[in-house]
């Protein structure tokens, strides 16, 4: 079983359009959470933590659910610019803060 | 704003040949990381190094591989004798600025052994 997974895609929505990516982890060790966006070719940019209590960082909402090992990301409004790969992180305990990567999820947004 | 640096931006050797990958990370920053992406795949961790020594490395991270940090201020990633297969965009972090989780990510070599 992958450690983190998420469903490739892509979503394809138009703009306006709320969208919803989740994503589950195996290792229950895991401690600390992310989302983090990378654009075709290039590096991944952090676009939010994960808190156990949910966090929202204006059109973004971040939940995660502990007991079912899942996290999701919410987009509200979605905009031309938020076409991207999604990608969701993980940090194990113990693991001197290494980042265990998802394969991300593909949005695209259109007109 | 502060960034992450790394140079070259692409590299193309030949198989068998050795690479030196730099990167500059945030000077307050205490941890550093190597990451690589192959084409089409999910990002790989490869390595971590903090207070001049390795901290954690993966299993892709063998014999073949190095990091050092030459001079207080570059970490660099030194590929021995180069294989097709290490073909891939390697990205370098550093954290510990408020919080040693979050990482931020230099804009990656594009390694291309021919």
């Amino acid at each position: 079983r992958k450690e983190v997974e998420q469903d490739p895609g892509p979503f394809n929505v138009p703009e306006g359009a709320t969208v919803a990516f989740n994503c589950t982890y195996s290792n229950s060790a895991s401690q600390s959470f992310f989302w983090y966006r990378q654009d075709c070719r290039k590096e991944p940019k952090l676009l939010m933590s994960v808190y156990s209590s949910g966090n929202e960082d204006g059109r973004f909402t971040a939940q995660l659910n502990r007991a079912s090992q899942y996290i999701s990301l919410l987009i509200r409004d979605s905009k031309l610019s938020d076409s991207a790969t999604y990608l969701c992180v993980v940090i194990t305990t113990g693991t001197a803060s290494k980042l265990t990567f998802g394969t991300g999820t593909r949005l695209q947004v259109t007109l | 704003e502060p960034e992450v640096t790394q140079t070259p931006s692409h590299q193309v050797t030949q198989m068998g040949q050795e690479v030196i990958l730099r990167c500059v990370p945030i000077s307050n920053h205490l941890y550093f990381y190597w990451y690589r992406q192959i084409l089409g795949q999910k990002v790989e961790f490869l390595v971590s190094f903090y207070n001049n020594e390795i901290s954690e490395k993966s299993e892709i991270f063998d014999d073949q591989f190095s990091v050092e940090r030459p001079d207080g201020s570059n970490f660099t990633l030194k590929i021995r004798s180069t294989k097709l297969e290490d073909s891939a965009m390697y990205f370098c972090a550093s954290g510990g600025g408020l919080s040693r989780e979050t990482q931020y990510f230099g804009p990656g070599t594009r390694l291309l052994v021919l």
